[in-house]
């Protein structure tokens, strides 16, 4: 089953408008981060913004901020006053706590590429 | 600068052609781990190391070898590429046992093209 599900493959936004990027997880853990990174067209991932699982308010950065609703298991991100400079492949990822203190990997979705339209 | 780089960033090779992908991180990090990224299927784990000759599989790990004789370096090593490891690489840090919270960094990534 995937633990991650990202349900917008694309999306197509006008410019200054917020977007909503789904982000959907799985986990029988308590204890979890939640990351969303910005893959622009160079290639290189970049971090934005990160959840825990036991943090009550919802993680700001700038213009980016993330719609944690836990009972729902989702971890939306929520861009604000959209730019150009935005349009890139969003990844939301995962990592759960590790195992007998071992693989702290990020369980990533398949991605959503977000196009800002002039 | 706190970074984490590969090399090469780009290589198109032969299949069966032995080749290693370099990654070095100059942060001291502990934790570092190889990913593979496919359209449609986002970015899936290769190989991660905990410390120094401490190394093990993740997700995909077939058709490939690491090696963690250093702590800055975790070479990626495939001893006979296949076309179906035509992929964008990246290589990635952290401290180890941190925290959740705590930030993997990646490198810029390496595009692979096996013919």
């Amino acid at each position: 089953a995937q633990k991650i599900t990202q349900t917008q493959p694309g999306m197509f936004v006008q410019e200054k408008e917020a977007v909503t990027l789904d982000c959907t997880y799985d986990t029988s853990d308590q204890s979890y981060g939640l990351f969303w990174y910005k893959q622009p067209s160079s290639g290189e991932m970049i971090f934005l913004i990160y959840q825990g699982s036991y943090d009550e308010q919802n993680a700001t950065e700038g213009r980016y901020s993330l719609n944690f609703q836990k009972a729902r298991k989702s971890a939306n991100l929520v861009i604000s006053a959209s730019q150009l400079g935005d349009s890139a492949m969003y990844f939301c990822a995962m990592r759960e706590f590790p195992l007998n203190f071992g693989n702290e990997k990020l369980t990533f979705g398949t991605g959503t590429r977000l196009t800002i339209i002039p | 600068e706190a970074q984490v780089t590969q090399n090469p960033r780009y290589l198109i090779t032969v299949t069966g052609k032995k080749l290693t992908v370099t990654c070095s991180q100059n942060m001291n990090h502990e934790y570092m781990s190889w990913y593979r990224q496919d359209p449609g299927l986002g970015l899936r784990q290769i190989y991660y190391s905990m410390n120094v000759e401490v190394t093990d599989k993740g997700d995909v790990p077939e058709g490939y070898k690491v090696s963690r004789k250093e702590k800055r370096n975790f070479p990626l090593i495939l001893e006979s590429p296949s076309p179906n490891q035509t992929s964008l690489y990246f290589c990635a840090s952290s401290p180890h046992l941190a925290g959740l919270d705590n930030e993997q960094f990646f490198g810029p990534g390496t595009r692979l093209t096996v013919l």
